[in-house]
């Protein structure tokens, strides 16, 4: 079975552009989820979808948004650019058929912001 | 606030010595635990993970983790370190919110 894949997998983008990052889960997989990942705050979580809804949410500004297909892609979209955005993005995918909700994580994409 | 701290943001040990990261969780019960490592240039991988039941937990690659709810720990271990070892350790809790909370992660050295 394929992993999950992140594409692209390095983006360089200036400040005030808007960003798209996507997610391809492993097939059958319903859920996907995104972190990002610093070397100041390590991973953080962002949001989680399920079947094309928003599962869960972390504390991120509203100009971190995701959406979720009805093949369970994902896609990540980052508006306004900041310096600090500049991060691994990992995304992963899980069946979500037990409790502890265990995931399997792509390469990431690589955003630097300029 | 739940949280999940890794003791040493850098450890380093002799190739054949034993390798020890350290974590401990705050949680008011019993979490799922999780060990995940992430090589360069690459997104994390299961090391091995406590769900329930035997609380020594045996995963890839000749790691083992024993869960200890006295001590809210959930240290990793291997018995001899090898130099394809050398990459970032998380150690993770799923709460009951579920989310996944990871910790800062731990970079272990590998020397020869």
């Amino acid at each position: 079975k394929a992993g999950v894949t992140q594409t692209p997998r390095y983006l360089i983008k200036t400040r005030g552009q808007q960003v798209t990052l996507s997610c391809s889960p492993i097939s059958g997989h319903r859920s996907v989820s995104w972190y990002q990942q610093t070397p100041g705050q390590g991973l953080q979580f962002l949001f989680e979808y399920f079947s094309e809804t928003q599962r869960n949410k972390g504390n991120f500004p509203g100009r971190f948004s995701g959406r979720q297909f009805s093949n369970s892609r994902s896609e990540m979209n980052v508006s306004t650019l900041e310096l600090g955005d500049s991060a691994l993005y990992l995304c992963a995918s899980s069946l979500r058929d037990t409790s502890y909700n265990e995931q399997f994580f792509g390469p990431g994409t690589r955003l630097t912001v300029l | 606030a739940q949280s999940v701290t890794q003791l040493g943001s850098h450890v380093s040990v002799s190739e054949g010595a034993l390798v020890l990261l350290r974590c401990n969780y705050s949680s008011s019960v019993p979490p799922y635990l999780f060990w995940y490592v992430q090589y360069p240039n690459q997104g994390l991988q299961l090391l091995l993970k406590y769900t329930t039941g035997a609380t020594l937990v045996k995963g890839i690659n000749g790691f083992e983790a024993e869960f200890k709810k006295s001590e809210t720990s959930f240290h990793l271990t291997k018995p001899s370190a090898h130099m394809s070892d050398a990459a970032e350790y998380f150690c993770a809790v799923f709460m009951l919110d579920d989310k996944i909370i990871f910790g800062k992660g731990t970079r272990l050295h590998i020397l020869p």
